[in-house]
């Protein structure tokens, strides 16, 4: 069974840093492009980052290029997302979700809980 | 890139058919047929739902349908039942690598 759990979430101040982690399990960790998509309190969905299969590719939304840096560890079975420079504005729950197999860039098949993120002082 | 427009709410009767609408531009909807549909209960993650306009992943019944006509996607629902009750959200891929979702529709059984 595919699973995916995510940890790292919490509140910090306006300027911190926080370390999303995503341990996958039930599926070829390595063969699947992952994602983080972010969800703000009543709002809707956003996707933040991808990181394709090899880490070959990843792409950032405007909204946090040169702040977040997302990563995997293959080996691990594991997807990270450093958030630098937090805004308020980047309060929200956090999702990671696998990409469907052969289409990671546009669709995402399973999803984690979520972990809730909230940047205030 | 714009959010892709949904209406706010829909409703329905057990047993019914509703449509929920989705629309974009040019440079969306209209450009890629690689839109999508989530399902999401409160509280919960989302469930995919549609992918490329129409077709079904795996373990989706087939009372949930997708189109695509132009700069509007559309998601169909028949035989309206209680646990349909959910936010559902439209994505399309706007070119550039990027992805846009719509704003969410919530839909309520009666």
């Amino acid at each position: 069974e595919v699973e995916l759990v995510e940890s790292g979430g919490g509140l910090v101040q306006p300027g911190g840093s926080l370390r999303l982690s995503c341990a996958a399990s039930g599926f070829t960790f390595n063969s699947y492009s992952m994602t983080w998509v972010r969800q703000a309190p009543g709002k809707g969905l956003e996707r933040v980052s991808y990181i394709s299969s090899t880490r070959s590719t990843i792409y950032y939304a405007d909204s946090v290029r040169g702040r977040f840096t997302i990563s995997r560890d293959n080996a691990k079975n594991s997807l990270y997302l450093q958030m630098d420079s937090l805004r308020a504005e980047d309060t929200a729950v956090y999702y990671c979700a696998r990409g469907l197999l052969g289409y990671g860039l546009y669709y995402f098949d399973y999803w984690g809980q979520g972990t809730l993120v909230t940047v205030s002082s | 890139q714009s959010a892709l427009t949904q209406p706010a709410s829909v409703s329905g009767s057990p047993g019914q058919s509703i449509t929920i609408s989705c629309t974009g531009t040019s440079s969306d909807v209209g450009s890629y047929n690689l839109v999508s549909w989530y399902q999401q209960h409160p509280g919960k993650a989302p469930k995919l739902m549609i992918y490329e306009a129409s077709k079904r992943p795996s373990g989706v019944s087939d009372r949930f349908s997708g189109s695509k006509s132009g700069t509007t996607a559309s998601l169909t629902i028949s035989g309206l039942q209680a646990e349909d009750e959910a936010d559902y959200y439209c994505c399309s891929y706007a070119g550039s690598s990027t992805l846009v979702f719509g704003g969410g529709t919530r839909l309520t059984v009666l």
